[in-house]
């Protein structure tokens, strides 16, 4: 079955940097796009991007452009999302999710980031 | 970038009874939408996409209508595991936007 299994909860001082992981399994890796959002508390949900792990490529939101990195390492299934230059606005559930129908559809358990001095 | 306006905000309603959620963006999406639930705790779960479509294993009382700006979710006979908050969210352009939410809550 799909599964995708995220990093733990982090804790960082403002304008640190934070990397989230998620290995997927149980599907052909690159065949499918990985979402990022994330859902600060009591929040909404939030869009930060989207990478091919076939080939690295991604698109972002502008508000995050020159501060977010998403990258793959196919040998082991695993995409990452780097944030730098955190503030406490960017604490929040950070969520990576495989497309299925062309929407985020199988999402791994969410990794909490807490940005705080 | 598409604004998504969700309303109402919080739908108080009693199992059995039907739910109507709105979704309306500043923009054309097409039939770009679809709609996720969140329970306290947990992940989004797909439940339409493509502004009608179901989802794999979705019940047949979650339906999902429009086109353009204008969207709905119905959720006829509400069962308990129903309550919950629901986001639609537009694929038509990037950045990918949700709305903000509508929370169905039990009356």
């Amino acid at each position: 079955q799909v599964q995708l299994v995220q990093s733990g909860a982090e804790v960082k001082k403002p304008g640190a940097s934070v990397k989230v992981s998620c290995k997927a399994s149980g599907y052909i890796f690159t065949n499918y796009y990985i979402h990022w959002v994330r859902q600060a508390p009591g929040q909404g949900l939030e869009w930060l991007g989207i990478m091919v792990p076939d080939d690295g490529r991604t698109a972002s939101a502008q508000k995050f452009q020159g501060r977010l990195t998403m990258t793959t390492d196919t040998s082991t299934s695993t995409v990452y999302m780097e944030l730098n230059s955190l503030t406490s606005e960017d604490t929040a559930t950070y969520y990576c999710a495989r497309v299925e129908y062309s929407y985020a559809y199988y999402w791994g358990q969410g990794t909490l980031v807490t940005v705080s001095s | 970038e598409i604004v998504l306006t969700q309303s109402p905000a919080t739908l108080s309603l009693s199992p059995g009874e039907r739910a109507t959620l709105s979704c309306r963006a500043s923009q054309s999406v097409s039939s770009y939408l679809g709609w996720y639930q969140q329970k306290p705790g947990q992940a989004p779960r797909l439940l339409i996409y493509d502004a009608s479509s179901r989802a794999a294993g979705i019940p047949a009382r979650f339906r999902g209508s429009g086109s353009g700006t204008n969207f709905t979710l119905t959720i006829s006979n509400l069962e308990p595991e129903d309550f919950a908050v629901y986001y639609c969210q537009q694929r038509s352009t990037r950045p990918l936007t949700f709305g903000g939410g509508t929370k169905v809550e039990i009356k």
